[in-house]
């Protein structure tokens, strides 16, 4: 069973700081790696992909890949309140193109 | 971005009545499409992978007697949830990848939440 887990919070951080979301995937044949935000009753909107092992940067968001360690993760710097979401995490299995997701991990920016 | 649209956003209906719910892509063309389920604080699961001009593939699990997928067009896949029960009730939301070159970048319609009373 491909597995894509992720704690489902809430977290908690105030308003400026720096929130770390984690996510760990338990297929090895896994090569990307997604990142939504889903705010209640929305739709998820892609906010960062990321394929190689590694930091990518897009704005104040940076995501981490540790294939090694079966590992992603999510920095949002300088949180906002408009931040605050549920962020899910996907694994898309080589060359499916099917996406499994995690369960998701809530976010609440305090103002 | 790449846009997805689906219509409706909302419906309610009977009992053992069938919905059906329309996916488009609005400004490119999607030989792919899939469709996931939601229920309430549960994460998103794929139900089915609809392919424009052949039929389309279930995951274990989801009963394809039961929803019905029509790939009718390079914009437009539907949904039909045949003779609906309460337990159907959720958000259905439909994604495409945008391109080839972003073959397994996803992005997803605005979702449509079925209410079955």
């Amino acid at each position: 069973q491909k597995e894509v887990e992720q704690n489902s919070g809430p977290l908690s951080v105030p308003e400026g700081a720096i929130a770390s979301l984690n996510c760990t995937y338990s297929d090895r044949g896994s090569q990307s790696f997604f990142w939504y935000r889903q705010y209640s009753g929305k739709s998820p909107e892609l906010i960062m992909s990321i394929y190689s092992n590694g930091d990518k940067e897009d704005g104040r968001f940076t995501a981490q890949l540790n294939k090694a360690s079966q590992y992603v993760s999510l920095l949002i710097r300088d949180s906002q309140p408009s931040d605050s979401a549920t962020y899910l995490c996907a694994a898309e299995p080589s060359g499916t193109y099917k996406y499994i997701f995690g369960t998701g991990t809530r976010l609440k920016v305090l103002a | 971005g790449a846009v997805v649209s689906q219509h409706p956003s909302w419906v309610i209906c009977k009992s053992g009545t069938s919905v059906k719910i329309e996916c488009r892509s609005l400004d490119f063309q999607a030989t792919t499409m899939f469709w996931y389920r939601q229920f309430p604080k549960q994460s998103l699961m794929l139900m089915a992978t609809s392919n424009e001009g052949s039929k389309a593939t279930y995951e274990q699990g989801v009963e394809k007697d039961k929803f019905l997928i029509n790939h009718a067009s390079l914009t437009l896949s539907t949904l039909t949830v045949t003779s609906a029960h309460p337990e159907d009730s959720s958000f259905y939301i439909c994604s495409a990848p945008p391109s080839i070159e972003s073959a397994n970048e996803q992005y997803f319609g605005p979702g449509t939440r079925l209410t079955v009373t």
